[in-house]
């Protein structure tokens, strides 16, 4: 069965302070894509990032980097130098065997105070 | 960009009312969808679309039916409504044939109460 874990429910840090949510997969393909997605309080998700399963370089952009390991089955995604704007829910998810829709995890709450 | 709408961000309907919900996206995607998002549950897909007058079940399609006429509209129809479809829902639509890996790109969302 194919599963998507973010343990993490809600976190809270003060800004400037660096942030990893994690993100937990399970499949049993060889071939898989995982993706990431942040919810902010207007209600819209927004695409961050697709990660294929060939692919195990690290990306960076801006503030934001994920951390890909086949090895544990993790998508971790770190945010630096935090900011009240990136408040928000953030989704991870995996796309199905079929390949039809994606398996999302239950989401992790990030609270960025000032 | 990608621009997908949703053609109500507050809907209050009553039990037992036939409910539409209407998605249009502009980017000539194939492929559109639509999830419910709840508390502690996440989202959940109820259907999808790979082409027009395609449609497959979801995790959850119980319920709901679909329509697909045209490329750029996905309706989803909750036939006789009830109280614990009470949620928000979420429109999707993606690039590529029979789903494809291509990012997922989402509506502002409807909030639909039923009373």
């Amino acid at each position: 069965a194919q599963k998507v874990t973010q343990a993490q429910t809600e976190i809270s840090v003060v800004e400037k302070e660096d942030v990893t949510l994690d993100c937990v997969y399970e499949t049993r393909d060889t071939t898989y894509y995982l993706f990431w997605y942040k919810q902010p309080p207007s209600g819209e998700l927004v695409f961050l990032i697709r990660r294929n399963s060939f692919d195990e370089q690290n990306e960076i952009s801006g503030r934001y980097s994920w951390n890909f390991q086949k090895s544990t089955s993790s998508f971790n995604f770190t945010i630096t130098a935090s900011q009240v704007v990136d408040s928000a829910v953030y989704f991870c998810a995996l796309l199905n065997q079929a390949g039809t829709a994606l398996i999302f995890g239950k989401g992790t709450t990030l609270s960025v105070s000032s | 960009d990608v621009k997908v709408t949703q053609s109500s961000r507050y809907l209050v309907k009553r039990t037992g009312e036939k409910v539409f919900l209407e998605c249009v996206q502009d980017m000539d995607h194939e492929n559109m969808f639509w999830y419910r998002q709840d508390p502690g549950l996440g989202l959940r897909l109820i259907y999808f679309s790979y082409d027009v007058k395609m449609k497959e079940k979801g995790d959850i399609p119980e319920g709901y039916s679909v329509s697909r006429e045209k490329k750029e509209r996905f309706s989803l129809i909750l036939e006789s409504a009830s109280t614990n479809q009470t949620s928000m829902y979420l429109c999707a639509s993606s690039f590529g044939s029979t789903g494809g890996n291509q990012p997922q790109h989402f509506g502002d969302g409807t909030r639909l109460s039923i009373l």
